[in-house]
């Protein structure tokens, strides 16, 4: 079945310095690839997306890269804050249907 | 901004018992909706697709008997957890696409914890 697996599952940087998470996925129908930023107790939040007509965004801090021919996809985060301490999880959606990372637990030490 | 809530927040109840979960839209339209379930520290399990006006799909290993998915109008899904058992105990999560726009976007809902005794 569809299978998306990320990478590292915890992930421990010093303010300031960038932190990446990557992902792969299964499925060749994927077209629509979301991150979601989970805050301990609370509901996931999408932080940023990127569809498969498109290699790259940014959005400030936040930037994903999508290689559809190797069916990677990454989220890189610049001058990390405390504040971006979470958990982070990619998705990999087709049609209705999204399949989610296990996650990726960040920490950002002052 | 799609608006989506969930109740109750948290909720316990004893072993043996149902308990029903509900997702609304509250500012959107939404003809699907996703139930999840996270276990602590881990990721979000997609349990069932919620479909107005149909019967839910389930995903493989999750008993349709045991979790009730009733899609009744286009702004409210349920969950019912029945006869409920210590195991049960988890964070559900509902989300849902808004209906005719940006279909892939999903909107969380706050989550429902449910603890068994």
């Amino acid at each position: 079945g569809e299978n998306v697996e990320q990478h590292p599952s915890t992930l421990s940087v010093q303010e300031g310095d960038s932190a990446v998470i990557k992902c792969t996925y299964s499925d060749s129908a994927s077209n629509y690839f979301p991150w979601y930023k989970q805050e301990l107790g609370k509901r996931p939040q999408l932080i940023i997306d990127i569809r498969s007509n498109v290699g790259e965004k940014k959005d400030q801090r936040i930037a994903v890269t999508l290689n559809k021919t190797a069916k990677h996809f990454s989220l890189h985060i610049t001058e990390t804050q405390p504040e971006d301490s979470a958990v982070y999880f990619c998705a990999a959606a087709g049609g209705f249907k999204t399949i989610f990372g296990a996650g990726t637990r960040l920490f950002v030490k002052a | 901004g799609a608006v989506v809530s969930q109740h109750p927040s948290r909720v316990i109840c004893k072993s043996g018992t149902s308990v029903k979960i509900e997702c609304r839209s509250l500012d959107f339209q939404a003809t699907t909706m996703f139930w999840y379930r996270q276990f602590p520290k881990k990721s979000l399990m997609l349990m069932a697709t919620s479909n107005e006006g149909s019967k839910a799909t389930y995903e493989q290993g999750v008993e349709k008997d045991k979790f009730l998915i009733n899609h009744a109008s286009l702004t409210l899904s349920t969950l019912t957890v029945t006869s409920a058992h210590p195991e049960d105990s988890s964070f559900y999560i509902c989300s849902a696409p808004r209906a005719g726009r940006d279909q892939e976007t999903q909107y969380f809902g706050p989550g429902t914890r449910l603890l068994v005794l």
